[in-house]
């Protein structure tokens, strides 16, 4: 079946620009992540959905961050008034349950000049 | 400090031997542990789940020690391939799922 889904795989965008990343995790996979992996850094975590509940946003590095998640699949993750810190791989995953392991995309590299 | 720690590393090793990483995490209560591994410029993919009786899948054998509050890995006969960074999973305080900071393996010839 298929994997988890990023789009799009690359993104350059300009300084002070709005980006939208997508996420279509596992059908039927209740728990969605979004992390952020820096250059030689580890992953830090972004935001947190699990079905209907309301999603864990504690990760999230500033209000210029948003996520939201549709009817329970898609996620989208976007990113107001780009800096060139954003600049970063934006993984999602997903699992079946809150306790499952996490099954990853092959993320989004976004670059801001 | 973080709720799941490991030790940067690199580890650096000669082909066929035997490498240990431990991984501490905090919330007690924590109920799933994981064992990722994460080449460069990839994604991470599940390596082994942790289960409290320990468990092992070929060379590997992961543990748990939960009146210590730490998680293990160990890889026999390495080899080449192994060379990665080891990532290890746990539950924080409000019981997601976080990540250690990752070991960086080197295996050399």
């Amino acid at each position: 079946g298929a994997g988890v889904s990023q789009s799009p795989s690359n993104k350059v965008t300009e300084k002070g620009k709005d980006v939208e990343l997508r996420c279509d995790p596992i059908s039927g996979h209740t728990a969605l992540y979004w992390y952020r992996q820096s250059l030689g850094q580890g992953l830090e975590f972004l935001i947190y959905f699990q079905g209907n509940s309301a999603p864990d946003k504690s990760g999230l590095p500033s209000d210029r961050f948003s996520a939201e998640r549709t009817g329970g699949s898609v996620s989208t993750l976007t990113i107001q008034r780009t800096q060139q810190e954003d600049s970063a791989v934006y993984l999602c995953a997903s699992s079946s349950t809150g306790k499952s392991p996490l099954h990853f995309g092959n993320g989004t590299r976004l670059t801001v000049t | 400090r973080k709720e799941v720690e490991q030790d940067p590393g690199p580890f650096n090793v000669p082909e066929g031997a035997t490498v240990a990483f431990n991984c501490t995490y905090s919330n007690s209560a924590s109920q799933s542990f994981f064992w990722y591994r994460q080449d460069c410029r990839k994604e991470p993919k599940l390596l082994m789940s942790v289960y409290s009786s320990g468990n092992e899948d070929g060379r590997f054998t992961a543990q748990l020690n939960r009146a210590s509050q730490y998680i293990s890995l160990l890889i026999r006969d390495s080899k080449l391939s192994d060379s990665a960074t080891y990532l290890c999973v746990g539950m924080d305080s409000s019981y997601k799922l976080i990540f250690g900071s990752g070991t960086r393996l080197l295996v050399r010839p």
